[in-house]
Formats: structure tokens, sequence, C-alpha cells
């Protein structure tokens, strides 16, 4: 009973370090999304996929990258990470977008030093 | 420019009633959503409206008025559990869902 699972749930970086977040379903969606959450501001959308092989630029897109190779798994990648970067990340999915419901991972607290 | 606003912070009182409003002004709606988060965990789902009117499930109902852009979560019989913020998100015209910065439940005894 997974559902979305995130790795690694806290990570620190110095800056132009680069890591990649692996976002992990169970649940078969086609949709995936990441988001970042800042005190005080709502969630942003970063990147998303509609499907295995697919992505798209969100709201929130420079300075990462993404990657869809399996229908399971939605990669985020930080090529060269910043101190504005510092955030929580988090990883959704869904059946269809308009069931609306999200299935969100527990989170990855990045700190970019 | 889209917008949601709601409440930052508001205090209630254990088994007593909180209403959270949620204004938004979006390009196109496609629903409304509340999501609860308790700190330091992820948003979990609450609520959908699609149609004006109220949507009651257990102690929670969450109201929608399209044309007045205004949604608000109804919380019964507050438990201490409940302190948490609560997430409310407008599905636009491109089906993406747009947040607002939530508003922080504090329960008190």
């Amino acid at each position: 009973n997974a559902g979305v699972t995130q790795t690694p749930k806290f990570r620190v970086l110095k800056t132009g370090q680069s890591m990649t977040l692996l976002c992990a379903q169970d649940m078969n969606h086609e949709y995936m999304y990441w988001y970042r959450q800042d005190p005080g501001m709502g969630l942003r959308l970063i990147h998303y996929s509609v499907g295995e092989g697919t992505t798209a630029k969100g709201e929130v897109p420079d300075g990462y990258n993404v990657s869809r190779l399996k229908k399971q798994n939605f990669l985020l990648g930080l090529e060269s990470a910043a101190p504005s970067q510092t955030s929580v990340y988090f990883c959704a999915s869904t059946a269809g977008v308009a069931s609306g419901e999200l299935f969100f991972g527990e989170g990855s607290r990045l700190t970019v030093l | 420019g889209q917008n949601i606003d709601q409440p930052t912070e508001m205090t209630a009182t254990e088994g007593a009633i909180v209403q959270i409003n949620c204004t938004y002004q979006t390009s196109g709606f496609n629903g409304l959503f509340w999501y609860q988060q308790h700190a330091g965990e992820a948003p979990t789902f609450l609520s959908y409206n699609v149609l004006d009117g109220l949507e009651e499930k257990g102690r929670f109902s969450s109201f929608l008025s399209r044309s007045k852009g205004y949604s608000y979560l109804l919380l019964k019989e507050l438990q201490m559990k409940d302190s948490a913020s609560y997430l409310c998100a407008v599905m636009d015209s491109n089906y993406q869902l747009i947040w607002g910065a939530g508003t922080k439940l504090i329960i008190k005894p």
C-alpha cells in the first residue's frame, strides 16, 4: 500500500551541486507532478507529465529538468543547485485530470547552502 | 492574473465550528478542491466542488458559488487533530491547479 514514494526525504547541497529526486507511484496513474512548497506561498508546479515519455513545463521550471522513462517513475533533476531552490518538494499523481484528487508523496526537504 | 485568497491563520475551540473562506479569480473554472496538510506532512484530499452548492462529508462540508468566485470549508465538532493547514485550489481552463497559500487552523482546548 505504498502509494507515492519520494526519495530522498532530506538533502543538503552546496551551491552548484547537482542531484535527482525520485518519485515512484504504484497506482498506475498517468499524470504525475512535481511541486515546490515555500512558506507563505501556495504549491507551485515545476513540471508535470501526462504519460510515459512525456513532460511539460509548469509555473516555475527554470533550473529543473525532469524525465518520465517509465510510467511509475518521475524524476526531478537540479542541474546546478542555487539557494533559491531551498524548498520542500512534493511529487503527486492522479489517474485523470478531471477526477482531480491528487495523491502526494511525503515530500523531500532540500537545503542549498 | 490568477489568484486564490484565503486567510493566513485562524483559531478555534475544540468542539466548535469553523468556516474557512476561499475566494478566487482564475482563467476558467473546472472545479475547486480542498486539501488538508498537517505540519511536516503531505497534503491529503478533502473535497471537490464543481457545481454550486454544499457538499457534505462527515464533519466536513464544502460550499461553492461560481458566480461569486467563492468557496468555504466548514468543519464541525472540531477535534485537536483538525489542527492543520487547509489548502484551497482551483482547476483552471487548462486543467491546471492554482493553489492558495493555505489557512493554518489552530485548535485550542
